[in-house]
C-alpha cells in the first residue's frame, strides 16, 4: 500500500512566475487536503476534496491560488504570480472515512520563491 | 485565541527516559478529535494516536499514550522508554465538529523534542 505522493520535492522560483504541485493521494481515498507550513509553524489548512468537489477552502487561499482534483484521484495546487511570501513547504493528504479520521500526509513540496 | 497551544518549544530528554509534551485546546464543540503527529528532519508528517471527544479511555499506540483530561482541555502526549529516533518535532492537532462533517485539521506550534544519548 503505497503512501501519498507529492512532486515536485523542491522548487525554486522567480518572483512572478507560476508554479504547480502535485500529490497522488493513497488509492483508495477518496477525501484529499491541501495545508501550507512555514518554518516554525504547525500546517494550515488551504482546502479539501472529496472525490472531484472542492468543499472547503481557507481565506488563506488568495485568488492566485487554484487547486483541483479533476477525476477525483490525483489533484494539483496552482500558484500565479508568485510572491516570496508563498516560500513554504505545501503538504497534501488524504483519508477515508473511519473512526478515526487521522489524514495521512505526503512528504511535501518546499517552494523557494527568489 | 490559540485553538491549539504547546508551550515548549524544545525539549531535551535522556535516552530511555518518558517524556510528556503538553498540548491545550479551545473549543466550544461537544465532538472533536485530537490527534498527535511527528515531524522528523525530512519533513513528512507521521500520524501517532487520536483520541475523540467522547471516547472513556485514554488513547494508546504502542509507547505513544495520550492523556486526556477533557474538564481541563488538554490532551498531552506521554512516549514512554524514548529512543534516539524519537528526536522531531512533535505537533497536536485538533478537528472540530465531527457530528457537522468538518473536515479540517488545526495544528500548533510544535516542540522539538531532542532525545540525549
Amino acid at each position: 500500500d503505497t503512501g501519498v505522493s507529492q512532486n515536485p520535492r523542491h522548487k525554486i522560483t522567480k518572483r512572478g512566475q507560476n508554479v504547480t504541485f502535485r500529490c497522488d493521494p493513497i488509492s483508495e481515498h477518496n477525501r484529499l487536503y491541501w495545508y501550507r507550513q512555514t518554518l516554525g509553524q504547525g500546517p494550515e489548512f488551504l482546502t479539501y476534496f472529496q472525490n472531484e468537489a472542492q468543499l472547503e477552502k481557507s481565506r488563506l487561499l488568495s485568488d492566485r491560488f487554484s487547486a483541483e482534483r479533476p477525476k477525483g484521484s490525483f489533484s494539483t495546487l496552482e500558484i500565479q504570480r508568485t510572491e516570496q511570501g508563498d516560500s513554504a513547504m505545501y503538504l497534501c493528504a488524504s483519508s477515508i472515512r473511519q473512526q478515526t479520521y487521522e489524514q495521512y500526509f505526503g512528504p511535501g513540496t518546499r517552494l523557494t520563491v527568489t | 485565541a490559540q485553538k491549539i497551544t504547546q508551550t515548549q518549544p524544545g525539549m531535551f530528554v535522556q535516552e530511555k527516559e518518558a517524556v510528556t509534551l503538553d498540548c491545550t485546546y479551545d473549543t466550544s464543540d461537544q465532538s472533536y478529535g485530537l490527534f498527535w503527529y511527528k515531524q522528523p528532519s525530512s519533513g513528512e508528517m507521521i500520524f501517532l494516536i487520536y483520541q475523540g471527544s467522547y471516547d472513556e479511555q485514554n488513547a494508546t499506540e504502542g509507547r505513544y499514550s495520550l492523556n486526556f483530561q477533557k474538564a481541563r482541555k488538554s490532551a498531552n502526549l506521554v512516549i514512554s522508554a524514548s529512543q534516539l529516533g524519537d528526536s522531531a518535532m512533535y505537533f497536536c492537532a485538533m478537528r472540530e465538529g465531527l457530528n457537522f462533517g468538518n473536515e479540517k485539521l488545526t495544528f500548533g506550534t510544535g516542540t522539538r523534542l531532542t532525545i540525549i544519548p
